[in-house]
């Protein structure tokens, strides 16, 4: 079953907004992870953030982790025309020898 | 550029035909992954080696043969593909095992079976 789900599925939003993009999974979990990918190109990494640990910063990326809630957030702030891209979440249970759960990701558009 | 080349990066190709896609990571790393990603689709994961021994093999269709000769390279051989196995296919590789698994993807391969 689907481990990671996003939402909102789609999203846009003027140049110099936020967008916030959420996480749910399902499992327990050792890290969750951030990807973004444009395009029809590879993903690229963000951000990860332990189970341990409640939220990160990554220059303008805030990632919170909620795991009583099973949930996650990536907000971009003062988005760019260049943060067009598809956002995913992936979660790694652990103990599945380094095996990622990716969900299907929220397709961000920012309008200059 | 992330450490991670795939060729060719686009393929067509008849469904009787026998081509191979090919991963090489220059990380030093020891787990390499092939994944599947159609249009609206998550990603599917096909294929997982840590030090050159499959460890994961998602119900893949025998048409899809993996290879991994050693750490730093692992190739996809396709044969009697279906239409529907046209997609983007994703190569990554990351440390392994651990608490700091972080994926590095290649550009990606964009197949199209006619």
């Amino acid at each position: 079953s689907q481990q990671g789900e996003e939402d909102p599925q789609a999203l846009s939003i003027q140049e110099g907004e936020n967008a916030t993009m959420n996480c749910s999974y399902k499992t327990s979990i050792n890290n969750l992870q951030w990807y973004r990918q444009n395009s029809g190109r590879g993903l690229v990494h963000l951000i990860l953030i332990r189970s341990n640990e409640r939220e990160k910063h990554s220059g303008r990326l805030r990632v919170t982790l909620d795991t009583s809630k099973k949930s996650s957030s990536l907000l971009i702030t003062a988005s760019r025309a260049a943060d067009t891209a598809s956002y995913f979440c992936a979660t790694d249970a652990g103990n599945q020898g380094g095996k990622l759960i990716f969900g299907q990701g929220t397709e961000l558009s920012v309008k200059p | 550029e992330t450490g991670v080349t795939q060729t060719p990066r686009h393929l067509v190709m008849g469904m009787t035909n026998k081509k191979s896609l090919k991963c090489e990571q220059h990380l030093g790393h020891n787990a390499m992954y092939w994944y599947k990603q159609s249009a609206k689709k998550p990603l599917e994961l096909m294929f997982v080696y840590n030090f050159k021994e499959q460890t994961e093999n998602n119900s893949v269709p025998s048409r899809f043969s993996p290879e991994c000769p050693n750490s730093s390279h692992l190739f996809l051989h396709l044969h009697t593909l279906q239409p529907e196995d046209s997609a983007l296919y994703l190569c990554a590789s990351s440390s392994g095992t651990g608490f700091n698994n972080t994926q590095y993807f290649g550009p990606g391969t964009r197949l199209t079976v006619l």
